[in-house]
C-alpha cells in the first residue's frame, strides 16, 4: 500500500517568510509524529498526535512552530517567520497506534532558508 | 526526559567483518527500543526492534542485545556487505515518543 506521503520534497524560503509541510499518513495509522534532522544530528522531535487526544507538542522549539491534524489524517506543520537556522529535513512518520509500533517515515521536505 | 547516547559516530569496516553499535539510555522506564537505517537520501527505514521483556533478538544477519540493569543496548551486523553502508539510528520510548540516538554512519569497504 502507499507509504506516508510529504509535500513539497523540497522547499527554498526567505528568511522571516511562513511556510507550510504536509504530511498524508498510512492510511488507518492512528499515530503521527513530526521529527527533524539537521545535517549530522539525530533525529529531534517536534509533536505527536494519537488519534483525536490532544497533541504532545513539547518538542515544538519555539512559538513560531505549530502543527494540526485535520479529521485524523492529513497534518500540517507551519514554521512562521522562518529563520536560518531552521534549515532542516522534515520527517513525517505515523504508527499504526500509540503501543510503541514501528515509525514509518515519509520521505522528509528539506527546508532551506535564505 | 529520555536520552539517549549512541556510539561511534562513524564506523569504518571491511566487507565480511562485523560491525557494533552501542547506545545507552537514561529512562529506566523505556520499554521498547527500535533501530533505524537511512541509505542516502532516502527515509529511515525500521531494521529490528526490541521490547524490555526479551534480552536479544536476531533477524538473519542482525541482531540486537539489551540489558536493562546497565541500561545500554547494541546493535550487531554480522558479515557486512557494502550495501549495510547508512546511518544507524537507534531510539528508546516509554511514552509512545521515541527519542533518538544522534546516529552511526556505516562505511563497508569492499
Amino acid at each position: 500500500g502507499a507509504g506516508v506521503s510529504q509535500s513539497p520534497s523540497n522547499k527554498v524560503t526567505e528568511k522571516g517568510k511562513d511556510v507550510e509541510l504536509r504530511c498524508d499518513p498510512i492510511s488507518g495509522h492512528t499515530a503521527l509524529y513530526w521529527y527533524r534532522q539537521s545535517l549530522g544530528q539525530g533525529l529531534e522531535f517536534l509533536i505527536y498526535f494519537q488519534g483525536n487526544s490532544a497533541p504532545d507538542k513539547s518538542g515544538l522549539p519555539s512559538d513560531r512552530f505549530s502543527a494540526e491534524r485535520t479529521g485524523g489524517s492529513v497534518s500540517t506543520l507551519t514554521i512562521q517567520r522562518t529563520q536560518q537556522e531552521d534549515s532542516a529535513v522534515y520527517l513525517c512518520a505515523s504508527a499504526r497506534d500509540g503501543t510503541n509500533s514501528p515509525l514509518h517515515f515519509g520521505n522528509g521536505t528539506r527546508l532551506t532558508v535564505t | 526526559g529520555e536520552n539517549v547516547e549512541q556510539h561511534p559516530s562513524t564506523l569504518s569496516v571491511q566487507e565480511g567483518d562485523s560491525a557494533v553499535i552501542k547506545c545507552t539510555y537514561s529512562d529506566s522506564a523505556s520499554n521498547y527500543f527500535p533501530w533505524y537505517k537511512q541509505e542516502l537520501g532516502k527515509r529511515p527505514q525500521l531494521i529490528i526492534d526490541i521490547r524490555s521483556n526479551v534480552g536479544e533478538k536476531k533477524d538473519q544477519r542482525i541482531a540486537v542485545t539489551l540489558n536493562k540493569t546497565a541500561k545500554h543496548f547494541s546493535l550487531h551486523i554480522t558479515e557486512t556487505q557494502p550495501e549495510d553502508s547508512a546511518v544507524y539510528f537507534c531510539a528508546a520510548s516509554w511514552s509512545y515518543i521515541p527519542t533518538f540516538g544522534r546516529g552511526t554512519s556505516l562505511i563497508v569497504h569492499p
